[in-house]
Protein backbone atom coordinates (compact mmCIF):
# COMPACT_ATOMS: atom_id res chain seq x y z
CA UNK A 1 0.00 0.00 0.00
CA UNK A 2 1.46 3.58 -0.87
CA UNK A 3 1.20 5.83 1.85
CA UNK A 4 1.45 9.10 -0.04
CA UNK A 5 -0.07 8.63 -3.58
CA UNK A 6 0.09 11.54 -6.30
CA UNK A 7 -1.69 11.43 -9.88
CA UNK A 8 -0.77 11.74 -12.28
CA UNK A 9 3.06 10.68 -12.04
CA UNK A 10 4.37 12.84 -15.34
CA UNK A 11 2.15 15.15 -17.49
CA UNK A 12 2.95 17.38 -20.50
CA UNK A 13 0.91 20.60 -21.30
CA UNK A 14 0.84 23.12 -23.68
CA UNK A 15 1.37 26.66 -22.01
CA UNK A 16 -2.13 28.99 -21.29
CA UNK A 17 -4.35 25.42 -19.98
CA UNK A 18 -5.65 23.85 -17.10
CA UNK A 19 -4.14 21.32 -14.58
CA UNK A 20 -4.58 19.09 -11.42
CA UNK A 21 -2.75 17.24 -9.77
CA UNK A 22 -3.75 14.93 -7.16
CA UNK A 23 -2.47 13.51 -3.87
CA UNK A 24 -4.17 11.12 -1.32
CA UNK A 25 -2.12 9.85 1.99
CA UNK A 26 -3.35 6.43 3.61
CA UNK A 27 -1.50 7.60 7.06
CA UNK A 28 -4.49 8.87 8.98
CA UNK A 29 -2.47 12.22 8.89
CA UNK A 30 -3.42 15.64 9.83
CA UNK A 31 -1.26 17.49 7.72
CA UNK A 32 -0.60 17.53 4.27
CA UNK A 33 2.24 19.71 1.89
CA UNK A 34 2.90 21.02 -1.62
CA UNK A 35 6.40 21.07 -2.19
CA UNK A 36 7.64 22.17 -5.76
CA UNK A 37 11.32 20.86 -6.65
CA UNK A 38 12.77 23.17 -9.59
CA UNK A 39 15.56 22.17 -12.23
CA UNK A 40 18.46 22.61 -9.57
CA UNK A 41 16.51 20.28 -7.38
CA UNK A 42 15.58 22.83 -4.66
CA UNK A 43 12.56 21.98 -2.70
CA UNK A 44 10.26 24.99 -1.21
CA UNK A 45 7.21 25.02 0.48
CA UNK A 46 3.87 26.15 -1.03
CA UNK A 47 1.30 24.98 0.83
CA UNK A 48 0.23 23.18 4.22
CA UNK A 49 -3.53 22.05 4.98
CA UNK A 50 -4.08 20.39 8.71
CA UNK A 51 -7.33 19.23 8.65
CA UNK A 52 -8.49 20.70 5.83
CA UNK A 53 -7.52 24.52 6.83
CA UNK A 54 -4.31 26.25 5.42
CA UNK A 55 -1.76 26.68 7.83
CA UNK A 56 1.32 27.88 5.06
CA UNK A 57 0.62 29.79 1.83
CA UNK A 58 3.71 30.83 0.71
CA UNK A 59 4.12 33.19 -2.10
CA UNK A 60 3.12 31.55 -4.82
CA UNK A 61 0.72 32.60 -8.28
CA UNK A 62 -2.94 33.47 -7.47
CA UNK A 63 -2.98 30.94 -10.24
CA UNK A 64 -2.17 27.87 -7.96
CA UNK A 65 -4.95 27.04 -6.22
CA UNK A 66 -5.02 24.22 -3.04
CA UNK A 67 -8.25 22.39 -2.31
CA UNK A 68 -8.31 19.74 0.82
CA UNK A 69 -11.64 17.93 0.58
CA UNK A 70 -10.66 15.67 3.72
CA UNK A 71 -7.89 15.67 5.38
CA UNK A 72 -6.68 12.33 3.06
CA UNK A 73 -7.25 14.50 0.28
CA UNK A 74 -4.97 17.56 -0.88
CA UNK A 75 -5.22 18.75 -4.55
CA UNK A 76 -3.22 21.07 -6.34
CA UNK A 77 -5.00 23.02 -9.56
CA UNK A 78 -3.28 25.42 -11.51
CA UNK A 79 -4.20 27.84 -14.12
CA UNK A 80 -2.92 29.37 -17.53
CA UNK A 81 0.23 27.70 -17.12
CA UNK A 82 3.05 28.82 -17.64
CA UNK A 83 6.65 27.60 -18.91
CA UNK A 84 8.48 29.04 -15.29
CA UNK A 85 6.08 26.06 -13.68
CA UNK A 86 8.04 23.19 -15.28
CA UNK A 87 8.72 21.59 -12.34
CA UNK A 88 8.37 18.03 -9.70
CA UNK A 89 5.86 18.61 -7.62
CA UNK A 90 5.81 16.50 -4.41
CA UNK A 91 2.83 16.14 -1.86
CA UNK A 92 3.57 14.91 1.70
CA UNK A 93 1.97 14.63 5.03
CA UNK A 94 3.00 14.20 8.82
CA UNK A 95 1.33 13.15 12.00
CA UNK A 96 -1.00 16.01 14.07
CA UNK A 97 -0.53 19.22 13.73
CA UNK A 98 2.39 19.79 15.54
CA UNK A 99 5.71 20.31 14.61
CA UNK A 100 7.56 16.90 15.99
CA UNK A 101 5.98 14.56 13.28
CA UNK A 102 8.17 13.05 10.72
CA UNK A 103 7.45 13.98 7.13
CA UNK A 104 5.84 11.19 4.37
CA UNK A 105 6.70 12.01 0.70
CA UNK A 106 5.05 11.28 -2.38
CA UNK A 107 6.77 9.97 -5.49
CA UNK A 108 6.21 13.56 -7.16
CA UNK A 109 4.27 14.76 -10.37
CA UNK A 110 6.83 16.20 -12.95
CA UNK A 111 5.04 19.13 -14.63
CA UNK A 112 6.42 19.91 -18.15
CA UNK A 113 4.92 22.65 -19.71
CA UNK A 114 5.54 23.50 -23.42
CA UNK B 1 14.58 33.47 7.58
CA UNK B 2 16.34 29.70 8.09
CA UNK B 3 18.62 28.72 5.67
CA UNK B 4 20.29 25.37 5.13
CA UNK B 5 23.54 24.61 3.84
CA UNK B 6 24.43 21.34 2.96
CA UNK B 7 28.49 20.36 2.33
CA UNK B 8 29.81 18.87 -0.17
CA UNK B 9 27.22 19.45 -2.57
CA UNK B 10 28.75 16.59 -4.28
CA UNK B 11 30.58 13.16 -3.44
CA UNK B 12 32.26 10.10 -4.95
CA UNK B 13 33.87 7.72 -2.96
CA UNK B 14 34.92 4.16 -3.55
CA UNK B 15 32.91 1.12 -1.43
CA UNK B 16 33.79 0.51 1.56
CA UNK B 17 34.44 3.70 2.87
CA UNK B 18 32.85 5.48 5.81
CA UNK B 19 31.72 8.96 4.89
CA UNK B 20 30.09 12.17 6.42
CA UNK B 21 27.66 14.21 5.16
CA UNK B 22 27.32 17.62 6.37
CA UNK B 23 24.15 20.16 7.26
CA UNK B 24 23.95 23.92 8.56
CA UNK B 25 21.11 25.98 9.60
CA UNK B 26 20.89 29.84 10.38
CA UNK B 27 18.36 29.56 13.10
CA UNK B 28 19.20 27.55 15.78
CA UNK B 29 15.29 27.80 17.00
CA UNK B 30 14.69 24.35 15.46
CA UNK B 31 11.67 21.49 16.49
CA UNK B 32 13.58 18.66 14.48
CA UNK B 33 15.88 18.36 11.68
CA UNK B 34 15.37 15.23 9.52
CA UNK B 35 17.30 13.82 6.82
CA UNK B 36 15.73 12.22 3.51
CA UNK B 37 17.25 10.68 0.22
CA UNK B 38 15.79 10.84 -3.09
CA UNK B 39 17.01 8.39 -6.26
CA UNK B 40 16.42 10.26 -9.40
CA UNK B 41 13.46 10.45 -10.73
CA UNK B 42 12.14 9.41 -7.52
CA UNK B 43 10.00 11.11 -4.49
CA UNK B 44 12.11 11.69 -0.52
CA UNK B 45 12.56 8.80 1.82
CA UNK B 46 12.52 9.59 5.45
CA UNK B 47 15.93 8.24 6.87
CA UNK B 48 16.41 9.83 10.19
CA UNK B 49 14.50 12.43 12.40
CA UNK B 50 16.11 13.85 15.67
CA UNK B 51 14.06 16.00 17.80
CA UNK B 52 15.53 18.95 18.74
CA UNK B 53 16.04 17.43 22.66
CA UNK B 54 18.22 14.97 20.71
CA UNK B 55 21.52 14.52 20.09
CA UNK B 56 21.54 11.90 17.39
CA UNK B 57 19.79 8.89 15.99
CA UNK B 58 20.64 5.83 14.44
CA UNK B 59 19.42 3.77 12.03
CA UNK B 60 21.49 0.36 10.25
CA UNK B 61 24.78 1.96 8.89
CA UNK B 62 23.21 5.43 9.19
CA UNK B 63 23.90 7.93 12.23
CA UNK B 64 22.95 11.51 12.09
CA UNK B 65 23.70 13.81 14.89
CA UNK B 66 22.20 17.44 16.16
CA UNK B 67 24.34 20.10 17.62
CA UNK B 68 21.56 22.51 17.60
CA UNK B 69 23.90 25.70 19.19
CA UNK B 70 26.17 25.82 16.32
CA UNK B 71 23.56 24.83 13.90
CA UNK B 72 24.92 21.58 12.76
CA UNK B 73 24.03 18.16 11.66
CA UNK B 74 25.93 15.46 10.16
CA UNK B 75 25.02 12.23 8.49
CA UNK B 76 27.93 9.35 8.74
CA UNK B 77 27.20 6.11 6.83
CA UNK B 78 29.25 3.39 7.29
CA UNK B 79 30.36 0.72 5.47
CA UNK B 80 29.08 2.12 1.89
CA UNK B 81 27.11 0.40 -0.59
CA UNK B 82 26.99 1.40 -4.23
CA UNK B 83 23.00 1.31 -3.73
CA UNK B 84 23.96 4.27 -1.52
CA UNK B 85 24.28 6.04 -4.56
CA UNK B 86 21.46 9.03 -4.53
CA UNK B 87 20.97 12.38 -3.13
CA UNK B 88 21.11 13.32 0.59
CA UNK B 89 18.88 16.11 1.84
CA UNK B 90 18.79 17.60 5.44
CA UNK B 91 15.58 19.69 6.86
CA UNK B 92 15.11 21.69 9.59
CA UNK B 93 11.47 22.15 10.89
CA UNK B 94 10.81 25.54 12.00
CA UNK B 95 7.73 27.58 13.31
CA UNK B 96 4.63 25.75 12.55
CA UNK B 97 4.38 23.14 10.08
CA UNK B 98 7.36 25.09 8.11
CA UNK B 99 10.15 22.50 6.54
CA UNK B 100 13.19 24.32 4.95
CA UNK B 101 15.31 22.05 2.70
CA UNK B 102 18.63 22.05 1.69
CA UNK B 103 20.30 21.74 -1.57
CA UNK B 104 21.44 18.05 -1.18
CA UNK B 105 24.47 16.23 -1.40
CA UNK B 106 24.97 14.05 -4.37
CA UNK B 107 26.85 10.85 -3.65
CA UNK B 108 27.98 8.39 -5.54
CA UNK B 109 29.59 5.02 -4.34
CA UNK B 110 31.73 3.34 -6.22
CA UNK B 111 32.04 -0.54 -6.95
Amino acid sequence: DTAVSQTPKYLVTQMGNDKSIKCEQNLGHDTMYWYKQDSKKFLKIMFSYNNKELIINETVPNRFSPKSPDKAHLNLHINSLELGDSAVYFCASSPGGGVAGELFFGEGSRLTVL
Amino acid sequence: KQEVTQIPAALSVPEGENLVLNCSFTDSAIYNLQWFRQDPGKGLTSLLLIQSSQREQTSGRLNASLDKSSGRSTLYIAASQPGDSATYLCAVRTSGSRLTFGEGTQLTVNP
